[in-house]
């Protein structure tokens, strides 16, 4: 059975710095992972997907690594925002119904 | 291009009721997947549909849930006699093509159940 963690649940920086997400999973044979946002009381926005068979993906301030035989995921937020403040949530996608198995999420706060 | 469209977007019921949730996906999409949010859990998959066709309802209750997507308008998620622990957020996704390995889910703005 495919299990998703996150550390830390909830992470605290100020306006400005670099901070990485990390995201662990324990089955190695997914098909893609999935890097989310959500905001409180909101939906699910797709941040990044990378696919198995990739070594990163990059959208703006965000970049996601995956390496895949070692279980691992890190994200990335270069230069943070205090709009960046937000639940981060990391979903690998693997199984028959290729579903996806979801972490229980970063919660960050960027502070001005 | 409209995004998932999910409806109602907050539902109360109280104990014994039935609570209906309504899925539109994205246009061109014939693939749609529900997920549940527990209060201070994480989302969880519930089930797997195609058009007329339940893939994988693995993660659902096998009591009082059920779940359909007509050939002809939304997925239906259905909650018959809803208890206290139903209360949640529910998330219908819709990708193009189920089992392709490169598929992307795109999710919907969730229905916030409350049962009373």
């Amino acid at each position: 059975k495919q299990e998703v963690t996150q550390i830390p649940a909830a992470l605290s920086v100020p306006e400005g710095e670099n901070l990485v997400l990390n995201c662990s999973f324990t089955d190695s044979a997914i098909y893609n992972l999935q890097w989310f946002r959500q905001d409180p009381g909101k939906g699910l926005t797709s941040l990044l997907l990378i696919q198995s068979s990739q070594r990163e993906q990059t959208s703006g301030r965000l970049n996601a690594s995956l390496d895949k035989s070692s279980g691992r995921s890190t994200l990335y937020i270069a230069a943070s925002q205090p709009g960046d403040s937000a639940t981060y949530l990391c979903a690998v996608v693997s199984g028959s119904a290729r579903q996806l198995t979801f972490g229980s999420g970063t919660q960050l706060t960027v502070l001005p | 291009n409209a995004g998932v469209m999910q409806n109602p977007r907050h539902l109360v019921r109280r104990r014994g009721q039935e609570a209906r949730l309504r899925c539109s996906p994205m246009k061109g999409h014939s693939h749609v997947y529900w997920y549940r949010q527990l209060p201070e859990e994480g989302l969880k998959f519930m089930v797997y549909l195609q058009k007329e066709n339940i893939i994988d309802e693995s993660g659902m209750p096998k009591e009082r849930f059920s779940a359909e997507f007509p050939k002809e308008g939304p997925s239906i998620l259905r909650i018959q006699q809803v208890v206290r622990g139903d209360s949640a957020a529910y998330f219908c996704a819709s990708s193009p093509l189920g089992s392709a390995s490169y598929n992307e889910q795109f999710f919907g703005p969730g229905t916030r159940l409350t049962v009373l």
